[in-house]
């Protein structure tokens, strides 16, 4: 029961270009949204989040636009940089009841070429 | 500033053998969590903690045991190794359960059970 899903495994876009990479979620009982991201052998690092009273959420080349009604949250990086190549974790957790966890979904490798 | 420390970084242990994977955070975050991340998975909840002598399961318990005796330490044992639980093993932290909290990340711990 994937309650987060990311459906795009990998994303190739060009330096400079914008990158836009999706989430899907099925709780709607969660209000609290975030993106990751991760380096090989590295842990995952906090990069933007938001809350399910904003529909837009920017913090320099990164926005974060949710979908309530479509259960859908999506990230996009303009422009795009090649240090910007790492595997992209979206994540969700609940006011109630399981406020106290954070479920994630599988992951976006992207991929900044020249 | 040391944020979350796991160690070991690495480790190989036999079919049935024991270890403890050491987790530290000098944050004073009341929430601690254990994940495993698969190959082309994403991160998969083992145990959590919202603050010290209590503990809860998450999606993956089975395996795994864990304790949190202070608000630094979330130490996570695995009693009798099996290859299934080759996997990479991160740390979190996080201030508090509610939205407005990210959670921050150790450099993870590569198990490989043989």
């Amino acid at each position: 029961d994937q309650q987060v899903k990311q459906n795009s495994p990998s994303l190739s876009v060009q330096e400079g270009r914008i990158s836009i990479l999706n989430c899907d979620y099925t709780n709607s009982m969660f209000d609290y949204f975030l993106w990751y991201k991760k380096y090989p052998a590295e842990g995952p690092t906090f990069l933007i989040s938001i809350s399910s009273i904003k529909d837009k959420n920017e913090d320099g080349r990164f926005t974060v636009f949710l979908n309530k009604s479509a259960k859908h949250l999506s990230l996009h990086i303009v422009p795009s940089q090649p240090g910007d190549s790492a595997v992209y974790f979206c994540a969700a957790s609940a006011a109630t009841g399981t406020a106290s966890k954070l479920t994630f979904g599988t992951g976006t490798r992207l991929q900044v070429t020249l | 500033n040391a944020g979350v420390t796991q160690t070991p970084k690495f480790r190989i242990l036999k079919i049935g053998q024991s270890m403890t994977l050491q987790c530290t955070q000098d944050m004073n975050h009341n929430y601690m969590y254990w994940y495993r991340q698969d190959p082309g998975m994403g991160l998969k909840l083992i145990y959590y903690s919202v603050g010290a002598g209590i503990t809860d399961k998450g999606e993956v318990p089975n395996g795994y045991n864990v304790s949190r005796s202070t608000t630094e330490d979330f130490p996570l044992r695995l009693e009798l190794a099996a290859p299934s639980q080759t996997s990479v093993y991160f740390c979190a932290s996080r201030r508090t359960g509610r939205f407005g909290t990210e959670a921050f990340f150790g450099q993870g711990t590569r198990l490989t059970v043989v």
